[in-house]
């Protein structure tokens, strides 16, 4: 059975920074593409960042672009997003997603997600 | 960026009744579109890829069609547990982007 945990959320001063991390099993990790989307309180669904199998393409949405970092260790099933720089609007909580297919980044299987709130 | 409309934002239907949501992207996507069930408190859940494609363990009454710009996504008989918002989203390229979702009570 595919799960995946995130863990790290909290709440983060504005400018703060914080590390989110996704502890993947029950698939060979280092075969998916993942990805990253959030959801603010009573809002929709939001695309943040996606990472290829062995970290060679990386995509993020011009609102993250340069304040947060997609990463992944395959050797620890492991994806992390660090989150630097943040302002209010990245309150959210941030679901870590797996790709459907070999090689895809449809978001196929999600974790519980983790709340992040930016605030003062 | 691919900008998503879907409608209608809200929606309220009696169980057994057959229920539509539409969406519409600004620009050509192929097939290159999913629909994501998200009920309240819990994470999406992947219902239909490729604008058609029915997901394993998926029950039969949901269905979704469509290409190009155009794409639909149908409940034929509404059941008690399919309370919940509902969601497009397109693949064609990044940035991925959703519809504003459609949120659907029963009546």
């Amino acid at each position: 059975e595919v799960q995946l945990v995130e863990s790290g959320g909290g709440l983060v001063k504005p400018g703060g920074s914080l590390r989110l991390s996704c502890a993947a099993s029950g698939f060979t990790f280092s075969s998916y593409c993942m990805s990253w989307v959030r959801q603010a309180p009573g809002k929709g669904l939001e695309w943040v960042a996606s990472i290829s199998t062995v970290s060679t393409y990386i995509y993020y949405a011009d609102s993250v672009k340069g304040r947060l970092t997609i990463s992944r260790d395959n050797a620890k099933n492991s994806l992390s997003l660090q989150m630097s720089s943040l302002r209010a609007e990245d309150t959210a909580v941030y679901y870590c997603t797996r790709g459907l297919g070999y090689g895809d980044y449809v978001f196929g299987h999600w974790g519980q997600g983790t709340l992040v709130t930016v605030s003062s | 960026d691919v900008r998503m409309t879907q409608s209608p934002s809200s929606l309220s239907a009696s169980v057994g009744d057959r229920v539509t949501i539409t969406c519409q992207a600004s620009q050509d996507i192929s097939n290159y579109l999913n629909w994501y069930q998200q009920k309240p408190g819990k994470a999406p859940k992947l219902l239909i890829s490729d604008a058609s494609n029915l997901e394993t363990g998926v029950p039969s009454r949901f269905s979704g069609s469509g290409s190009g710009t155009d794409f639909t996504f149908t409940i034929s008989s509404l059941q008690p547990e399919d309370i919940a918002t509902y969601y497009c989203q397109q693949y064609d390229n990044f940035p991925y982007t959703f519809g504003q979702g459609t949120k659907l009570d029963i009546k």
